[in-house]
């Protein structure tokens, strides 16, 4: 089945020690999201990639950059996780295609903790 | 900036009650999606709708684009255990906007 991944499901971490998520897709969609969401509130975009083009939200923080080395993975990478960076991360795929039709598929998120 | 706002934020109904829950917007939107996300899960994609009036039904689930394009509903018939988890819904511009979510609707079932 054609699904997005996040890898892994759980990770914990030490307050400023860097790490790495990752999500693969094998729905060949040509923009991927990571999202975050802390407790009991909606996903917050951080950034996305339109194929190679990098589009970061304003209010992401530079602590947080992403990388897509091909069509099928991308990279979340906290440089130097705090306390308040704990929360799930949500990697998500669509496929824009002339304009229309633009849902987003969800993996199932990797839970960050920071220790 | 463009914000949803979805009632009621939660609900506690028993097995077997229909549910419904809504969606607002301060801004216009063109498509509007329905997603529910269980606990340690990402969310899943419900419902997409794409026209204003649509009436769309996916198994005991319903959604509507409100004729105004400013908001939405999404109904759910005999509710079951697991309709348990958080509905959220999104709206968005064009498809190349990036895709608001509301807040989201917790919902619980009592057997």
């Amino acid at each position: 089945d054609a699904m997005v991944i996040q890898n892994p499901r759980y990770q914990v971490t030490q307050f400023g020690k860097p790490v790495t998520l990752s999500c693969s897709q094998t729905l060949n969609h040509n923009v991927m999201y990571w999202y975050q969401q802390k407790s009991s509130q909606a996903p917050k975009l951080l950034f996305h990639y339109y194929d190679k083009d990098f589009n970061n939200e304003a209010d992401t923080p530079d602590n947080f950059q992403s990388r897509r080395p091909n069509t099928s993975f991308c990279f979340l990478d906290i440089r130097s996780p705090g306390l308040g960076d704990a929360a799930m991360y949500l990697c998500a795929t669509s496929r824009l295609r002339g304009g229309t039709y633009n849902e987003q598929f969800f993996g199932p998120g990797t839970r960050l903790t920071v220790l | 900036g463009q914000q949803l706002n979805q009632s009621p934020q939660s609900m506690f109904i028993q097995e077997g009650e229909d549910v419904s829950m809504n969606c607002t917007s301060s801004s216009i939107f063109n498509t509007w999606l329905w997603y529910k996300q269980e606990p340690g899960e990402g969310p899943v994609l419900l419902i997409a709708l794409y026209k204003a009036g649509e009436l769309t039904s996916n198994g005991r689930l319903t959604a509507q684009f409100g004729i105004t394009r400013k908001d939405s509903f999404l109904n759910i018939s005999a509710s079951i255990p697991s309709d348990v988890g958080i509905y959220f819904c999104a709206g968005q511009w064009a498809s190349y906007d990036k895709v608001i979510f509301g807040p989201g609707t917790s919902l619980s079932v009592i057997p």
